[in-house]
Formats: structure tokens, sequence, C-alpha cells
């Protein structure tokens, strides 16, 4: 099983600044087989970038992902106050089966 | 609409039984991969199982191996999640993913509400 880091588990920021998340595996994640997701309370997660670096569906362009084999970044450019949410880490594409990471809250500060 | 509605849950006692389903509709089942993923109150995302559309492949969490059980009907566009000697642990919101592939585990595009399962006595 691979298992996902994530840090930090808190990030305070205020509107406007850059947000740098981080996501460290266990072991490498083979072709780069790695998911962001946003959740919001009490709503379902919403997937953000796959493929370590792809865009998914209607995700605006301050998102952005990037890494390979065991540390991945996820980067929002310049933090709208929609953006305020926790930020989830997934790892697919094994046979073995899939894992999140723990999680990292982006509050305001 | 292109949705996935959980049902199902509900509150049972420790060793109990329950089954959980997910109604798809708006988007061909059979092509996709189907997950179900929990979360505890205040926790995180866990990844409990997944079966492919394509060729019947069944992929579980080491959690929960040997007492759920994952299927589809693809005429009936519906996932199943068959829960057995239910534990304190599994207490969680339990809601079911789409797969952008059919075969194999892949990241999640389309999300359920969830329905939640209380297991306590």
């Amino acid at each position: 099983e691979i298992v996902l880091t994530q840090s930090p588990g808190t990030l305070s920021l205020s509107p406007g600044e850059r947000a740098t998340l981080s996501c460290r595996a266990s072991q490498s994640v083979s072709s780069s087989y790695l998911a962001w997701y946003q959740q919001k309370p009490g709503q379902a997660p919403r997937l953000l970038i796959y493929a370590a670096t792809s865009r998914a569906t209607g995700i605006p362009d301050r998102f952005s992902g990037s890494g390979s084999g065991t540390d991945f970044t996820l980067t929002i450019g310049r933090l709208e106050p929609e953006d305020f949410a926790v930020y989830y880490c997934q790892q697919y594409g094994s046979s073995r089966g899939a894992s999140f990471g723990p999680g990292t809250k982006v509050d305001i500060k | 609409d292109v949705q996935l509605l959980e049902s199902g849950g509900g509150l049972v006692q420790p060793g109990e039984s329950l089954r959980l389903s997910c109604a798809a509709s708006g988007f061909t089942f059979s092509s996709h991969s189907m997950t179900w993923v929990r979360q505890a109150p205040g926790k995180g995302l866990e990844w409990v199982s997944t079966m492919s559309g394509s060729d019947d492949n069944t992929y579980y969490a080491d959690s929960v191996q040997g007492r759920f059980t994952i299927s589809r009907d693809n005429s009936k566009n519906t996932l199943y999640l068959q829960m057995n000697s239910l534990r304190a642990e599994d207490t969680a919101v339990y809601s079911c993913a789409r797969g952008v592939k059919s075969a194999g585990i892949w990241y999640f595009d389309l999300w359920g509400r969830g329905t939640l399962v209380t297991v306590s006595s």
C-alpha cells in the first residue's frame, strides 16, 4: 500500500496570497497517477488535478499541479474566497489499491 | 442530469450487516469503474473498494477485505456494497464515485453526496 503524507496540516493565508500544498508518497507513484481534490464542508469532493499536472474540466488556471515520483505539489496562484477548503491528494492506478492523503486545510488568516 | 445517489445507510449494531446502493444516471454506467469511498465524522477520505465496469475485477482496502463485497448491476445502473460483520470503526459517510475509465482504479470525476452508516450498540 502506498501511504501519502500531506503538509502542512493547516495553511492559514489571506485572499490573494499564494498557497503551496505538498503531498509525499511512501514509494514512487507509477506514471504520476496522482490526483488532487477540494472538499468544502457538507459537500462532495471536487476533482481539481489528475495525472499530477492536468487540470480537470472547469477548474480555474490558478490551480496547478507539479511533481513526479514521490513528491507532488498543488499550487493555488492567488487565493479566492471560495478556495478556502480542505485539499486531498490521491494515488491511483495501482492493482494494490488507491489511497488518499490526510488532507491540508486552507483557512482564512 | 449526470449524478450518483447513494442509499441504504442507517444505524446498526456491531456484527450486523447492511447493503448500500448507488444509483447512477446521465452517463453510460458500464463504461466506468465505480468506487466506494468513506469519510468518518470529522476525518479524511478513505478508499474502500473499486469494481471495474468491463471485466468485473474488484479491489478492496485491507480494512474491509473479507467483510465487504462490492458488486454492480449494469442493467440497473446501480452499484452495491454489502457490508458484513460491521464494526464501530466502519462508522462513516459512504460515497460512491465514478472512475474515468472502465478498468482498474482511476481518479474520480463524479461523486455522490453519500449515505451515513453508524455502527453502535
